[in-house]
Formats: structure tokens, C-alpha cells, sequence
């Protein structure tokens, strides 16, 4: 089976920030990763898609690359409202990643 | 704007069946190309899908909670449902209904796109 990991689990970053969250798959999943970002309390919220589509409505500021093994998430300039968790999924197989957690510096 | 609304008890005894309804609004259930998932949370963790399906009703489940789980749907009422049946407190979670996006393109078939969720509702297994 696929196993998803993301690095950091855990950052802490300012308003105006470039930040990255990597997500790696045990084997080569082409391009099929989704990412979500979660507030507490909240539902997740689609960002990205096919490794590299930006959802329609999502800040260009978002934006993801990778194929095969190695995913990323950036954000160019961190946001007040950014401060969330972020899930990669692997699509068709509806794996998710175990999270990585933006926090307030 | 698609909206997805999760309904059902908050709380659910050990052994018995966990029974939630999904009801779409300003889109059909019917729509090509839009399956409907049932995704959970456990408390302070991570994300797992349950199942999907189609307004025709085919379905497909997460293999290790195939034998618990029955997900149907009524069309005329723009719902879809979940059941969790011999429920313990390990299926305590926040359960979300999401529409789920599958498409061609050239690179692929893609399935699991959650572009609309529901706001999800607290399903506690207790006696």
C-alpha cells in the first residue's frame, strides 16, 4: 500500500512568509495529489489538485508542484488567514497525509 | 453554490448502527461525473475516506471498513446516507459528506477531488 508523509509536521511562521510543506509518497503516484487546508472547527477546503491546479476561487498565492514521489505546497506570502493545517491526498486512492499544522511565530 | 448538509444522531451505543444523511442543495445528486463521499475524522486527527457513490448507485468502499459500511442514495430527495453498522467508541468522529470530482484528462483518470464539503456533524459512540 501507499503511505503519504509530509515535512514538517509542525511549522511556525510570520504574516508575509514563504512557506512549503512537502508530502511524499512511498511509490510514484504521477501527478495524482490533492491538497486541503483546514481550519479548526471547519470542513477541509479544496486548494489544489492534480499536483499543480489551483481550485477555482483559491489565492494564487497558493500553489503546488511535484510528481511521482515528491509533492509541495507553497504559500508565496503568508496570510493572516492562512494559519491552518494542511492535508496532501493522494487521489484515487483516497489516502490522506497525516498533516502538517501552520502556526503564529 | 453546491451545499452539503450532514443529519443524524450525535450519539450512537456500542453494537448498533450509526445512520447519517447527506442533503445537496443548489446542484443535482444526478449530475455526470460527481460521485458523493462519506470522509470522518477522529478527534484531533487525521482525515479517512469511507465510501463513495454514484447517483446510479454503484458504490465503492475503503477496504477496511467494507464490512460495516452501506452507503445509498435517494435522488428524489437529493440525499445520500451513510451506515456504520457494530459501532464501537473507535468510530467516534466527526463524519463530513463531500462531493467527490472524477474526470478525464490527458495525463489520467482522477477520482477523490472533495471539492464541496458538508460542515460535518459529531457522531459519539457511548452507552
Amino acid at each position: 500500500d501507499i503511505q503519504l508523509t509530509q515535512s514538517p509536521s509542525f511549522l511556525s511562521a510570520s504574516v508575509g512568509d514563504r512557506v512549503t510543506i512537502t508530502c511524499r509518497a512511498s511509490q510514484g503516484i504521477s501527478s495524482y495529489l490533492a491538497w486541503y487546508q483546514q481550519k479548526p472547527g471547519k470542513a477541509p477546503k479544496l486548494l489544489i489538485y492534480a499536483a499543480s491546479t489551483l481550485q477555482s476561487g483559491v489565492p494564487s498565492r497558493f500553489s503546488g508542484s511535484g510528481s511521482g514521489t515528491e509533492f509541495t505546497l507553497t504559500i508565496s506570502s503568508l496570510q493572516p488567514e492562512d494559519f491552518a493545517t494542511y492535508y496532501c491526498q493522494q487521489l484515487n486512492s483516497y489516502l490522506f497525509g497525516p498533516g502538517t499544522k501552520v502556526d503564529i511565530k | 453554490q453546491v451545499q452539503l448538509q450532514e443529519s443524524g444522531p450525535g450519539l450512537v451505543k456500542p453494537s448498533q448502527t450509526l445512520s447519517l444523511t447527506c442533503t445537496v442543495s443548489g446542484g443535482s445528486i444526478s449530475s455526470g461525473g460527481y460521485y458523493w463521499s462519506w470522509i470522518r475524522q477522529h478527534p484531533g486527527k487525521g482525515l479517512e475516506w469511507i465510501g463513495y457513490i454514484y447517483y446510479s448507485g454503484s458504490t465503492y468502499y475503503n477496504p477496511s471498513l467494507k464490512s460495516r459500511v452501506t452507503i445509498s442514495v435517494d435522488t428524489s430527495k437529493n440525499q445520500f446516507s451513510l451506515k456504520l453498522s457494530s459501532v464501537t467508541a473507535a468510530d467516534t468522529a466527526v463524519y463530513y459528506c463531500a462531493r467527490d470530482l472524477h474526470y478525464y484528462d490527458s495525463s489520467g483518470y482522477y477520482r477523490g477531488v472533495f471539492d464541496y464539503w458538508g460542515q460535518g456533524t459529531l457522531v459519539t459512540v457511548s452507552s
